[in-house]
């Protein structure tokens, strides 16, 4: 596709239980970000992968969370046993790295609601 | 990795010049200034980078100091349609890029 997609648009689920989320990024594109916005608030990172090399994961706030990414294609965020404070929309973009400008593609989102 | 800084919020009139600094003290060599401007229920959208002195596309201008210590991203003749959350981000090419707060801003008629 043209752009970063991203599903599921929207999923509710109840504590407790596990969720996947997806993100295709462009085509081509090396870099792929995750990041989390809760309602109001700022953009918080996640985990970060480039190419081949080990992702940076140092901002997934717990266990529960892992994020994987096969190549420089679609990467997989996983959330397990989902608690209330995991309501947000992720969001994920991919950049094409070892340009002169660095420019992130956001998808549009995927809104979680934990009930 | 650098730390920003940004107003909270900011208020202007249609018509207005906008400027939103950003501080980021402990920028490093390597680092590049990037702006993202996000509406309601989107992600961020890139709106301009750069290194050091002045940067000027189609929507924005972005201007640097020479100790590179903050930066001002200018709107020029803001519209309703520019009431957004704009980000400031300091990294370099091959590093995370983390968002801060942003600012909020409201273009009032």
């Amino acid at each position: 596709g043209a752009g970063v997609s991203q599903s599921p648009s929207n999923k509710v689920t109840e504590k407790g239980k596990d969720v996947e989320l997806r993100c295709d990024p462009i085509s081509g594109h090396t870099a792929l970000y995750w990041y989390r916005q809760r309602l109001g608030q700022g953009l918080e990172f996640l985990i970060y992968f480039q190419g081949n090399s080990a992702p940076d994961k140092s901002g997934l706030p717990s266990d529960r969370f892992s994020a994987e990414r096969t190549g420089e294609s679609v990467s997989t965020l996983t959330i397990q046993r989902t608690q209330q404070e995991d309501s947000a929309v992720y969001l994920c973009a991919s950049s094409l790295e070892g340009t002169e400008v660095v420019e992130l593609f956001f998808g549009e989102g995927s809104r979680l609601t934990v009930l | 990795l650098a730390k920003t800084t940004q107003p909270i919020s900011m208020d202007s009139y249609e018509g207005q010049e906008v400027n939103i600094t950003c501080s980021h003290n402990n920028i490093a060599t390597n680092d590049y200034i990037t702006w993202y401007q996000q509406f309601p229920s989107q992600g961020p959208r890139f709106i301009i980078q750069g290194y050091k002195t002045k940067v000027t596309n189609e929507v924005a201008s972005l201007f640097i100091p020479a100790d590179r210590k903050s930066s001002t991203l200018s709107l020029p003749r803001v519209s309703l349609s520019d009431t957004a959350v704009y980000y400031c981000l300091v990294g370099d090419t091959n590093n995370d890029m983390r968002f801060g707060a942003g600012t909020r801003l409201t273009v009032k008629p």
